[in-house]
């Protein structure tokens, strides 16, 4: 079973309007952290926001913000007001693990930003 | 910009041949994580070090080896090269086993003929 799933292949979206990338995820473990990265054609991965899972606040870095629903597993990141440097690849990540942490990532949703 | 920086950016090799790619973390983290990215797919987890110790292995091969120096750079080393080892080579710098945010350098692409 996957761990990350990202349910859209692609996203398009106005510039200046509002986008929702869904995330559900999957883990046993009551101490994770979720992630959103933004990963342009240059191909290097940015870290966008984080949520740790005992945070009772969704996270919000900016424009950036994280739908944290923990009954459901979701972790959807909701950027507002978008702009044509937005358009790129954004994957969920979750860290997971006791000794060590890596991150496991869902397959990507890439976005499209026309003016 | 994250301060990790990975070497070369682009490298063509072919099957069979062994290659070396270069990281240097962040200032300040002690812990780098390699991750190869097939195309149109999402980073799978290699291994990580972690104060020049591998401290955890995803579902790779022994022909993928590492190393990490006292300075915390890092180096992956893939034997006996394959076609499906062509990819992006991400390395991630954090500090504490990759507890904290992991951030990443811009990759190496490498293709495999």
């Amino acid at each position: 079973a996957q761990k990350i799933t990202q349910t859209q292949p692609g996203m398009f979206v106005q510039e200046k309007e509002a986008v929702t990338l869904d995330c559900t995820y999957d883990t046993s473990d009551q101490s994770y952290g979720l992630f959103w990265y933004k990963q342009p054609s240059s191909g290097e991965m940015i870290f966008l926001i984080y949520q740790g899972s005992y945070d009772e606040q969704n996270a919000t870095e900016g424009r950036y913000s994280l739908n944290f629903q923990k009954a459901r597993k979701s972790a959807n990141l909701v950027i507002s007001a978008s702009q044509l440097g937005d358009s790129a690849m954004y994957f969920c990540a979750m860290r997971e693990g006791v000794g060590y942490s890596t991150l496991t990532f869902g397959k990507g949703t890439m976005l499209l930003v026309s003016p | 910009e994250t301060g990790v920086t990975q070497s070369p950016t682009h490298l063509i090799k072919t099957r069979g041949q062994q290659v070396t790619l270069r990281c240097s973390s962040q200032s300040g983290h002690n812990t780098v994580s390699w991750y190869q990215q097939a195309l149109g797919q999402g980073p799978q987890f290699i291994f990580q070090y972690y104060r020049e110790e591998e401290n955890g292995r995803g579902n790779f091969p022994p022909r993928f080896s590492g190393l990490q120096f006292p300075n915390y750079s890092s180096e992956l080393n893939v034997n006996a090269l394959e076609l499906d080892d062509s990819a992006l080579y991400l390395c991630a710098s954090s500090s504490y086993r990759g507890q904290e945010t992991q951030y990443f350098g811009p990759g190496t692409r490498l293709l495999v003929l």
